[in-house]
């Protein structure tokens, strides 16, 4: 059965701090996501990464960082922790296979993120 | 990223009753995918349906389809026989096919009424 583990449900943190969301998934995809869901808006894309090491910015990149040095395992950053970054943060993967373009992307259950 | 557009944002139904999610997009592609995923309030996000717009025919999932409309860049998710199971934000997202990123509307939350 196909899995995204995100390391923690609910977290709560305070203003300035270094914040860590951790994910892994089990299922030997190349892409891994950072998604922010915030309510009006669905979910936007902070990071994206099609590789160990490899990283790309997606449209929200702003105050996040990512960390990706296993296959398996995709890192959130938050430098310096901001109330603006209240949100719910979801993980996602997906297989990168060239003739099959139409893969799913899996999800994790997400974390909600206070900052105070 | 890619626009798009959920103007529904909840939607109430009675049980064994139809109820369908409006969803549009825009694109200047002819070759993208959508989805519609769904997310119980366990906030696991399910892949309910997909399309590959080269298709013409519809998607369909058992009580779920779409009426995928490509020159009208529109994508309705219609479920019948509606169960309290369908409680949920359903998010229509729409992938480039030369893309690995998924952009996503802002939901519908669906009520189901007993």
């Amino acid at each position: 059965d196909v899995k995204v583990t995100q390391s923690s449900r609910y977290l709560v943190k305070r203003t300035g701090e270094k914040v860590f969301l951790e994910c892994v998934q089990d299922m030997d995809h190349e892409n891994m996501f950072w998604y922010r869901q915030d309510p009006g808006l669905g979910l936007r894309l902070i990071y994206f990464s099609y590789d160990v090491k490899m990283k790309e910015k997606g449209d929200i990149p702003e105050g996040y960082s990512v960390s990706r040095e296993k296959k398996e395992r995709f890192s959130l950053i938050l430098e310096s922790a901001s109330t603006n970054q209240t949100s719910m943060y979801l993980c996602a993967s997906s297989l990168w296979v060239a003739t099959l373009m139409n893969t799913e992307a899996f999800f994790g259950q997400g974390t909600r993120l206070t900052v105070v | 990223a890619q626009t798009v557009t959920q103007s529904q944002p909840e939607m109430s139904v009675q049980e064994a009753e139809t109820v369908t999610l409006s969803c549009t997009y825009d694109t200047s592609e002819s070759d993208y995918y959508l989805f519609w995923y769904k997310q119980p309030p366990s906030r696991q996000m399910i892949l309910v349906i997909r399309q590959e717009a080269y298709k013409q025919q519809n998607a369909t999932e058992n009580r779920f389809s779409v009426n995928f409309q490509k020159a009208a860049k529109s994508f309705s998710l219609k479920i019948s026989d509606s169960q309290l199971g369908d409680a949920a934000m359903y998010f229509c997202a729409y992938r480039s096919e030369n893309d690995y990123k998924l952009s996503f509307g802002a939901g519908t939350t669906v009520t189901v009424r007993a």
